[in-house]
């Protein structure tokens, strides 16, 4: 089973400024197979990127996703106030999906 | 557009079986290439996929449950369910169905998970 680390755990920052959240895989992972969600308390989680790098329908271009491999990153170029949630990545390999445990961005 | 909406008991005892339906409205089941997923989701914690299924029947499960879970569908009732046997304390939590879609680009398959449910809080107490 492949486990991804989320990293930081919790991430304080301030409206305006840039958000760079990490996801790191046990073995490498095909980019067409990452995906990031974001999920608002009391809400179910939402599809923000597929395939490592497309944003979903609807979602802002300040939301980007890049990397490979083992490495991946969510980048949010300017925080608005309604991007303070729990960011999750996920990853699909062997007929099977994982989780990243998460990342809080919380407003500082 | 595609609504998914999860149903059951909220409240299971120990030992016995969970059961949950989710129902799909605005489009059909069997159109398009996605399968049907459950994730589920401890208070305060992270995200733990359960298992999916197709519209042929075919399903894929999480390895660490595999034991206990039973995914079906409905083509009829443009359903889909969930079974997890011997439920524990350990079982409680929301519980999300998700539209799991299989999208083929220029060279690569994509799998992501576009469409939740809203979810629903199952406690296994006695």
């Amino acid at each position: 089973e492949i486990v991804l680390t989320q990293s930081p755990g919790t991430l304080s920052l301030s409206p305006g400024e840039r958000a760079t959240l990490s996801c790191r895989a046990s073995q490498s992972v095909s980019s067409s197979y990452l995906a990031w969600y974001q999920q608002k308390p009391g809400q179910a989680p939402r599809l923000l990127i597929y395939g490592a790098s497309s944003r979903a329908t609807g979602i802002p271009d300040r939301f980007s996703g890049s990397g490979s491999g083992t490495d991946f990153t969510l980048t949010i170029s300017r925080l608005e106030p309604e991007d303070f949630a729990v960011y999750y990545c996920q990853q699909y390999g062997s007929s099977a999906y994982t989780f990243g445990q998460g990342t809080k961005l919380e407003i500082k | 557009q595609v609504q998914l909406q999860e149903s059951g008991p909220g409240l299971v005892k120990p030992s016995q079986t969970l059961s949950l339906t989710c129902t799909v409205s605005g489009g059909s089941i069997s159109s398009g290439s996605y399968y049907w997923s459950w994730i589920r989701q401890p208070a305060g914690k992270g995200l733990e996929w359960i298992g999916r299924i197709y519209t042929s029947g075919s399903t894929n499960y999480n390895p660490s449950l595999k034991s206990r879970v039973t995914i079906s569908v409905d083509t009829s009732k443009n359903q889909f369910s969930l079974k997890l046997s011997s439920v524990t304390a350990a079982d409680t939590a929301v519980y999300y169905c998700a539209r799991d879609a299989m999208v083929r680009g220029a060279s690569l398959y994509y799998y992501y998970m576009d469409v939740w449910g809203k979810g629903t809080t199952v406690t296994v107490s006695s």
